[in-house]
This record gives structure tokens, sequence and C-alpha cells, in this order.
């Protein structure tokens, strides 16, 4: 299967622990994007990366989220000290240009209790 | 800000009917995407339309653009079950090469044996 993965597909954990992600994409995809999608609602934009560089973070990515992409390949994206309100799924897409599809992942579900 | 509104959010309608759901936003761009959401899966993608005028078609459904009027149509002929499912439009928008993707709230749509 060649498109997009990611890891784990279900997390549940408490308030104030840390919990990474990961995301692999399309393997000739240059440009990885992460959004957030929370019930009843359209997904939103997080962060983009274009090779390993990150170009652009939304106003939702506030200092507790961090996201990498070291070698250009897979993503990970960091929550430190979650908090209740950080429940959602978490999308991975990835696209090899700006004006193509961008393909989604099976997203990564977050309960934090 | 660029909003992207889609009516109707909820739309239930009888096996057999043509109905058509609308995408409205608020600011110029000239490329509109459609996915669909099968309930806790990820998003499929639909449709790229890339250019004022641009009309794609697929199977039972048909997608149009009209960039003046700032307005995309996802027309759907002859609606059979398979088709229940939540419909997203998204606007894109290039910062840095990146094709940002804003989200309407999303059209649920049900189709009725």
């Amino acid at each position: 299967d060649t498109g997009v993965s990611q890891d784990p597909r279900h997390k549940i954990t408490k308030r104030g622990q840390n919990v990474t992600f990961r995301c692999d994409p399309i393997s000739e995809h240059n440009r990885l994007y992460w959004y957030r999608q929370t019930l009843g609602q359209g997904p939103e934009f997080l962060t983009y990366f274009q090779n390993e560089a990150q170009l652009e973070k939304s106003r939702l990515l506030s200092d507790r989220f961090s996201a990498e992409r070291p070698k250009g390949s897979f993503s990970t994206l960091e929550i430190q000290r979650t908090e209740q309100g950080d429940s959602a799924m978490y999308l991975c897409a990835s696209s090899w240009s700006h004006s193509e599809t961008q393909y989604f992942g099976p997203g990564t579900r977050l309960l934090v209790l | 800000e660029l909003k992207v509104e889609q009516n109707p959010l909820f739309l239930s309608m009888q096996e057999g009917k043509n109905y058509t759901i609308y995408c409205n936003y608020s600011t110029t761009s000239d490329r509109l995407y459609w996915y669909r959401q099968d309930p806790g899966k990820s998003l499929e993608s639909l449709f790229v339309l890339l250019s004022n005028g641009a009309v794609k078609q697929e199977g039972r459904l048909m997608a149009s653009l009209d960039t003046k009027a700032r307005l995309s149509t996802l027309h759907i002929t002859a609606a059979v079950h398979d088709l229940s499912a939540t419909y997203f439009c998204a606007v894109g928008r290039s910062n840095f090469g990146n094709e940002k993707l804003t989200f309407g709230t999303g059209t649920r749509l049900t189709i009725i044996p």
C-alpha cells in the first residue's frame, strides 16, 4: 500500500501527559501537512513542511505543539502537557505540488481524559 | 480571514433524486477541492477544480467552480445509498508554496432507500 499512513490510530492519555504521533507520507511527495478535526467540523490547518523545512504554522499550534520532519520523509507531531481541548482527530496529508490533491492518512484519534 | 460556508449542513434525500450542495467562500481563490468522509474514516479526494468554469464529473457526482461568484457546487444525480457520507469543500490558498486548505463545515448527506 503506498498511501499515507499514521501511527497510532487511537491514543488515550491523561491530561498533562505528552503524546507523539507519526505520519509517513506517500514516498514521492515532498509536501506534508498536519490538520486537526474536531467532531462535526471540517479539518483545520496546523502546519506544513516542504521537504524538511517547516514553512508555516497556524496560530492554532500553541507552544505545546511541535512538529518535525527531520529527513524530509516521515513527520512527527508532539503535544506536550496535553489538555482535554486537545482531544480531536489529527490528520496528516501529503502532496507532490501546491496545486495538486492532498492525500489524507487515516488519522490519529486522540482522547485526553 | 478566509471563510468557507457550505449549505445545507444536513441533507436527507431519497434514492433516485437529484440535489446540489453549495460551497461559498469569502476571498479570491481559483483552487477548490471536494472531499468525502465516511463516519470515523479519513478524507477521500473527489475533485480538484483549478480554474474558473471548471467542471468535473465522476459517476453520479459533478462539481463546478465559478471563481467570480466564489461558488462551487456538487451536484448529485439519481442518488444511491452508497453516496451517504459527509462532503467537504476546501479552498486552497498559497503561502510559501504551500497549499493551505480551508475547509467548510461539511454537508452530512443521508440517502434514504
